[in-house]
């Protein structure tokens, strides 16, 4: 079985410059994560979806990050413009959410997207 | 508010020898608690999860951890570490009804030949 599939791998920009992440889950899995993970830190969330619904985006600059999870299966997280803060890991997970139930949600994560801003 | 701790950001062992890496969490309720690790330049993989029930808990590549309620702890433990193991441990408490994992700094292992 596949696991989770992150594109690109590596992304290097200017600042100012947008960008987009995307991701593709475990196949039947509802719920889908992206979390941030800076350097020498844990992964920290930035946006979870259950299905097409965005259930929690508190952690999610708003002002330039957006993100969108259309049909309810892939995902694509954009930042615009980038800041040179804003270099890091983007990690994507999914988990069977609400259909598994709490004991059923085991997050597992892809390879993640390493951006860095010059 | 939750919180996880790892106090070792570093540790180095030889091959072949025991290995144990410390986690504290604080949570108000019974916490849902994982181990990932995260190889360079590869994304966290599970290595183990404790819901409730026995307290200790069987992983992959050898691993185990122990839930200790009492001291707010899910330290991992390997008896004998391989070259392989070098990598960066994750431990996290995940929050029911939420879906909310919050992670720790991370450990990470050096493997001595």
């Amino acid at each position: 079985e596949a696991g989770v599939v992150q594109s690109p791998r590596y992304k290097i920009i200017e600042k100012k410059q947008p960008v987009a992440f995307w991701c593709n889950p475990i196949s039947g899995h509802n719920t889908l994560y992206w979390y941030r993970q800076n350097l020498g830190q844990g992964p920290e969330l930035l946006i979870r979806y259950e299905n097409e619904e965005a259930v929690d985006d508190s952690q999610l600059p708003k002002d330039r990050f957006s993100a969108e999870r259309l049909k309810g299966v892939d995902s694509t997280l954009k930042i615009q413009p980038a800041e040179l803060g804003d270099s890091a890991v983007y990690l994507c997970a999914s988990s069977l959410g609400l259909a598994g139930g709490p004991r059923e949600d085991t997050q597992y994560f892809g390879p993640g997207t390493r951006l860095t801003v010059l | 508010a939750q919180s996880v701790t790892q106090p070792d950001i570093h540790i180095t062992v030889s091959e072949g020898a025991s290995l144990e890496l410390r986690c504290n969490y604080s949570y108000g309720a019974t916490p849902y608690l994982f181990w990932y690790v995260q190889s360079p330049g590869q994304g966290l993989q599970l290595l183990l999860k404790y819901f409730s029930g026995d307290t200790l808990v069987q992983g992959i590549k050898g691993f185990e951890a122990e839930f200790k309620r009492s001291q707010s702890s899910f330290n991992l433990r390997k008896p004998s570490v391989h070259w392989s193991d070098a990598a960066e441990y994750f431990c996290a408490v995940g929050h029911l009804g939420t879906y909310k994992y919050i992670f720790g700094t991370g450990t990470r292992l050096k493997v001595l030949a």
